[in-house]
């Protein structure tokens, strides 16, 4: 069972809609992650958080706004999506962001359908 | 530019045989490399990781890797393949300072 948990496992919304992805961690980690996966493209990383502090943002469209309340949930709050936004989203986490050499443990992510 | 090259996109291979993926790295210093496998509707699941010392780097599930400075490699090997390894595995990498890369991932298919 992974330490990492994702909620929902699949999501279909239209493009008016409003959703969440919620992430939960149960290793003590500090840092987690938000990446998107879509067919035939490498892994993208889309935010990182490290100790509840964002770090990164890699030129991510303002349709997706991440949250972290506390360094064991993390959010991804979706609105106006567009198709081309349909991909399986990963939430990962590992001890520290600055300790390169801390490995990434990933949730199950939500398969997002965007239609 | 500091990356990761899988070279291979799909491999089959028999059941029973043997499996080498292959991992290309550029980084200046001694990079942390980590080899990951993702099964259908799974996220990724750490197989192993390299940081220093032994080249030879055991991992869960009967694999292993080699680290090879001169041909800035680090390939992923298992004697025997089951039919439960078919999934897609990822190299990734970093050093000290920059961030993690993943490699585009090579899909491997188990076949009878």
């Amino acid at each position: 069972e992974t330490g990492v948990t994702q909620t929902p496992r699949h999501l279909v919304m239209g493009m008016t809609n409003k959703k969440s992805l919620k992430c939960e961690q149960h290793l003590g980690h500090n840092a987690m992650y938000w990446y998107k996966q879509s067919a035939k493209k490498p892994l993208e990383l889309m935010f990182v958080y490290n100790f509840k502090e964002q770090t990164e943002n890699n030129s991510v469209p303002s349709r997706f706004s991440p949250e972290c309340p506390n360094s064991s949930h993390l959010f991804l709050h979706l609105h106006t999506l567009q198709p081309e936004d349909s991909a399986l989203y990963l939430c990962a986490s590992s001890q520290d962001r600055t300790e390169n050499n801390s490995p990434l443990h990933f949730g199950n992510g939500t398969r997002l359908t965007v239609t | 530019a500091q990356s990761v090259t899988q070279p291979d996109i799909h491999i089959t291979v028999s059941e029973g045989a043997s499996l080498e993926l292959r991992c290309n790295y550029s980084y200046g210093a001694t990079p942390y490399l980590f080899w990951y496998v993702q099964s259908p509707g799974q996220g990724l699941q750490l197989l192993l990781k390299y940081f220093s010392g032994d080249t030879l780097v055991q991992g869960i599930k009967g694999f292993e890797a080699e680290f090879k400075r001169s041909q800035s490699s680090f390939n992923l090997r298992k004697p025997s393949v089951h039919w439960s390894d078919a999934a897609e595995y990822f190299c990734a990498g970093t050093d000290s300072w920059g961030k993690l890369q993943f490699g585009a991932g090579t899909q491997v298919v188990v076949t009878p």
